[in-house]
């Protein structure tokens, strides 16, 4: 009964090192969702993605970039890891929103700093 | 813009007290709306979620309510706990919208023992 499982869950980082962050979904969700939490912004959605080989930019799309390639993985990569970019990461799933009783299910986040 | 909007920020309230915490959204096209809790260091955890078509959920201790011709929504908590302190976040999924699911920042609760 995993759910929703991020790797890793911590993570400290060099400006400019580059790193991949891993969501792993097992409840067969058509949707999946890489949020940013950051003190005093709440939950900021960096990319989403709506099916397999699919993905969308969300709110605060920049220095990041995702795939999907298998639909129970969500993968978001920073190429060049920048101090601002520190920050509680959360991906999330669901089934598409039109669907009756679909809600969003979190992992327990990735804590990432860059120095 | 659409916006999600929690009141108050923070709120401490003696153990016991029932308590109501506030969320408003500022189109009521609307899919669901659904409320979190969040410990702190920790991920969210789903409490309830209202379908555009209901009016409350209730589980336990907690109600919530929704109002979606005046874009509002109520989390009551009963008789509550120590063990209740946490922040408290609502997320509307909006119909028109590419992203659909937007956050208010949350409401910090302290149940003061």
């Amino acid at each position: 009964n995993a759910g929703v499982t991020q790797t890793p869950k911590f993570r400290v980082l060099k400006t400019g090192q580059s790193m991949t962050l891993l969501c792993a979904q097992d409840m067969n969700h058509e949707y999946m969702y890489w949020y940013r939490q950051d003190p005093g912004m709440g939950l900021r959605l960096i990319h989403y993605s709506v099916g397999e080989g699919t993905t969308a930019k969300g709110e605060v799309p920049d220095g990041y970039n995702v795939s999907r390639l298998k639909k129970q993985n969500f993968l978001l990569g920073l190429e060049s890891a920048a101090p601002s970019q520190t920050s509680v990461y959360f991906c999330a799933s669901s089934y598409p929103w039109d669907r009756e009783n679909t809600e969003a299910f979190f992992g327990q986040g990735t804590r990432l700093t860059v120095v | 813009k659409q916006e999600v909007t929690q009141i108050p920020a923070a709120l401490s309230v003696p153990e016991g007290e029932n308590l109501v915490l506030n969320c408003s959204f500022t189109d009521s096209a609307i899919y669901n709306l659904q409320w979190f809790r969040q410990d702190p260091g920790k991920g969210l955890t789903s409490l309830l979620l209202i379908q555009s078509s209901q009016r409350e959920q209730t589980s336990g201790r907690l109600n919530a309510s929704l109002d979606k011709s005046s874009g509002r929504s109520t989390l009551y908590i009963a008789a509550s706990q120590p063990g209740d302190s946490a922040t408290y976040l609502c997320a509307v999924w909006y119909m028109n919208r590419d992203d659909k699911i937007i956050f208010g920042k949350g409401t910090r609760l302290h149940i003061l023992p």
